[in-house]
């Protein structure tokens, strides 16, 4: 199957910081990357969707300037959490889908991502 | 109402027992149907996928579908303690559509 890689898989940082965490497809295009938040015990949710040089598609409640998202290429997207605060704390999942790759468009999931906010 | 819901368990098996999980949802347009297994502190893995009401089988893992319920289910045959996972069932509405995960059953098989 296709791998989707994330760094760092565990970051600390101070409240008030800004984390980048990175999401990189290593073996194929990823004309759409998706970033998922997930609580302890509790299931993924969709934050955004992004598409290779476009405006993410953010969803309901997710703060757009606090959760900047980039895909600038077809095998990278970041996603910053500005100004950190502790309920900032989670794990965060992307996913990275190549268009017409498949029948469903299967998204491949990353490793995820360890926040925790000081 | 979650348009989602699968009950979090945790659900407890001896080894070589069927473990059964199921999930229903409330949007009749959800055609595409998947499950996967998350280990703890990792990212989820395709178990399956599946379009159509009906039965599908891969190795020990069989996926079912029932539209005019709204049900979906997954059985693990012979369970193995490498089977003790969160599982996750999910679904979207056309192939280009966002997932909507239910929350995760725990499964834990006892050796």
């Amino acid at each position: 199957g296709a791998v989707v890689s994330q760094h760092p898989s565990r970051v600390i940082c101070k409240s008030g910081t800004s984390v980048k965490i990175e999401c990189r497809s290593l073996d194929f295009q990823a004309t759409t990357m998706f970033w998922y938040r997930q609580f302890p015990k509790q299931s993924l949710m969709l934050m955004a969707t992004s598409n290779e040089g476009s405006k993410a598609t953010y969803e309901q409640g997710v703060e757009k300037d606090k959760f900047l998202i980039n895909h600038a290429s077809l095998t990278l997207s970041t996603l910053t959490v500005t100004s950190a605060h502790p309920e900032d704390s989670s794990f965060y999942i992307c996913s990275a889908s190549a268009n017409g790759g498949s029948s469903y468009n299967e998204q491949f999931f990353g490793p995820g991502t360890r926040l925790t906010v000081l | 109402q979650k348009e989602v819901e699968q009950d979090p368990g945790p659900l407890s098996v001896p080894e070589g027992a069927i473990v059964s999980l199921n999930c229903t949802y409330s949007n009749s347009a959800f055609q595409y149907f998947m499950w996967y297994r998350q280990y703890s502190r990792k990212g989820p893995e395709l178990l399956m996928y599946t379009y159509s009401s009906g039965n599908k089988e891969d190795g020990r893992f069989t996926a079912q579908v029932d539209k005019s319920s709204k049900y979906i289910s997954l059985f693990i045959r012979d369970s193995q303690p490498s089977d003790s996972a969160t599982y996750l069932c999910a679904m979207k509405t056309d192939s280009w559509g966002k997932l909507q995960f239910g929350a995760g059953t725990q499964v834990v098989v006892t050796p």
